[in-house]
């Protein structure tokens, strides 16, 4: 199984401020045959499933602010939120789906400061 | 808009099945990959399976021989069995949608609520 290991697993960022968080894979996640990587990142709020916002490791998915992005390719990536807002408090997961078993980071809880 | 919704007991005693179902609705199930995904209390996110709607399967090696995914395409659900349950399988239970038709190697782009079930006798 391809591991996901994200850093840090929480931290605390000011309101407009930015933050910034890690995924590294096991193995590359770049597949030859598209030339993309296969990441996504997730937003999970209590009480609430995932939220997909990014796929492709850089393509924000339907309605995600553009304050979310995504980037990195081979074994490293990183979201960034670019201006923290109040609503974007919650655990953010990235995810390889290059090969199965499909397989998660350990989240990052992302607070205010 | 698509709409997952998964369904069963929220009780399973220590030994017995956990059975769900999720409904998919405002979308066809046909073409689709489709996945369950499941998420202990404070814990990280574990994928389960998958279900093609032919009816074409796979599951997590570390659950595999306890798991069965099957289709009812009739009435757009498809559905989770794991057998000989422990405590450690006490968890949110998810239903996703792969993003794209056809393809499985995809992230997962609607989830239902998820459904919390409990094994404790």
């Amino acid at each position: 199984d391809i591991v996901m290991t994200q850093s840090p697993d929480s931290l605390a960022v000011s309101l407009g401020e930015r933050a910034t968080i890690n995924c590294k894979s096991s193995q590359s996640v770049l597949f030859s045959t598209n030339n993309k990587n296969h990441v996504a990142w997730y937003q999970q709020k209590p009480g609430q499933p995932p939220k997909l916002l990014i796929y492709w490791a850089s393509t924000r998915a339907s309605g995600v602010p553009d304050r979310f992005s995504g980037s990195g390719s081979g074994t490293v990536f990183t979201l960034t939120i670019s201006s923290l807002q109040a609503e974007d408090v919650a655990v953010y997961y990235c995810q390889q789906y290059y090969n199965t078993p499909p397989t998660f980071g350990q989240g990052t809880k992302v607070e205010i400061k | 808009q698509v709409q997952l919704q998964e369904s069963g007991p929220g009780l399973v005693k220590p030994s017995e099945t956990l059975s769900l179902t999720c409904t998919v609705s405002g979308g066809s199930i046909s073409s689709y990959y489709w996945s369950w995904i499941r998420q202990p209390p404070g814990k990280g996110l574990e994928w389960i399976g998958y279900m093609y709607y032919s009816g074409s399967t796979n599951s997590n090696p570390s659950l595999k021989s306890r798991v069965t995914i099957s289709v009812d395409t009739s009435k757009n659900q498809f559905s989770l069995k794991l057998s000989s349950v422990t405590a450690t399988d006490t968890a949110v239970y998810y239903c996703a949608r792969h993003r794209e038709k056809w393809d499985l190697l995809r992230s997962f782009d609607y989830w239902g609520q998820g459904a919390l079930v409990t094994v404790s006798s």
